[in-house]
C-alpha cells in the first residue's frame, strides 16, 4: 500500500525567508505521480505541481521550486522569499494511475504561517 | 465558469438523520471522489467513481452512500449509522486517463457538524 509522510506539521517563518516542505512517499508501483495541493484557509485545495515518476527534473516557477529524488523516495517545496499570502496548509499527495482509479494518497499536510 | 460546485457550505445534522451533499461539475471530467479531512489532518478518500452507475469504495466507505446517475453529478449521503460525521467533506473530479490528465481538482467543501 501506498505511503505519504509530511513530518513538518508545522512551520512558522518571517517574511521573506526561503522554507522547504519536506514530502517522503512509499509505493510498490514504478509508475506513479505526485502532486502538492495548498489549502488556504477558505479550505478548498488548490492544485500545484504533478510530477510523474519518470521525470526527476525539478521544476521552478516563480517562486516556487520542487526536488523530485526517486533515490530518496522525496519530492519537496520550497518557497523562497515567502509572503504572507503564502500561508497555508499544503499536501503532498501519490496517485498510482488510472489503474488504480486515479486516487490519492495524502500525507497529513503541513501548515505554513508567515508572518510579516 | 467551468468547476466543481459544493452545497451546501455548511451543513447540521441531527441524531438519526441521513443527509445529503451535493456534488456537481462542468468539466466534462469523467471520474469523481469524495474526501474526508478531519481537523488538522489529511484527506481521506472515501468513494470514487470512474464512470456512471458505477462507484468504489474507499478507506473510509463505512456510514457513507453514493450514487452515480449522470457525469456531472456525485452526490454523498451521510447516513445515521455514520457515528462520527462532523468533518470537512471535500469532492474532486478528474479525466480519468494518466498524463496530465489525471490532475484532481477540487471543489469548496462542506463543513458538516452534529447538532
Amino acid at each position: 500500500a501506498q505511503k505519504v509522510t509530511q513530518a513538518q506539521t508545522e512551520i512558522s517563518v518571517v517574511e521573506k525567508e526561503d522554507v522547504t516542505l519536506d514530502c517522503v512517499y512509499e509505493t510498490r508501483d514504478t509508475t506513479y505521480y505526485l502532486f502538492w495541493y495548498k489549502q488556504p484557509p477558505s479550505g478548498e485545495l488548490v492544485f500545484l505541481i504533478r510530477r510523474n515518476s519518470f521525470d526527476e527534473q525539478n521544476e521552478i516557477s516563480g517562486r516556487y521550486s520542487w526536488n523530485f529524488q526517486k533515490s530518496t523516495s522525496s519530492f519537496n517545496f520550497t518557497i523562497t522569499a515567502s509572503q504572507v499570502v503564502d500561508s497555508a496548509v499544503y499536501f503532498c499527495a501519490l496517485s498510482e494511475g488510472p489503474e488504480a482509479g486515479n486516487m490519492l494518497t495524502f500525507g497529513g499536510g503541513t501548515r505554513l504561517m508567515v508572518k510579516p | 465558469d467551468g468547476g466543481i460546485t459544493q452545497s451546501p457550505k455548511y451543513l447540521f445534522r441531527k441524531e438519526g438523520q441521513n443527509v445529503t451533499l451535493s456534488c456537481e461539475q462542468n468539466l466534462n471530467h469523467d471520474a469523481m471522489y469524495w474526501y474526508r479531512q478531519d481537523p488538522g489532518q489529511g484527506l481521506r478518500l472515501i468513494y470514487y467513481s470512474q464512470i456512471v452507475n458505477d462507484f468504489q469504495k474507499g478507506d473510509i466507505a463505512e456510514g457513507y452512500s453514493v450514487s452515480r446517475e449522470k457525469k456531472e453529478s456525485f452526490p454523498l449521503t451521510v447516513t445515521s449509522a455514520q457515528q462520527n460525521p462532523t468533518a470537512f467533506y471535500l469532492c474532486a473530479s478528474t479525466l480519468d486517463r494518466g498524463g496530465p490528465k489525471n490532475i484532481q481538482y477540487f471543489g469548496a467543501g462542506t463543513r458538516l457538524s452534529v447538532l
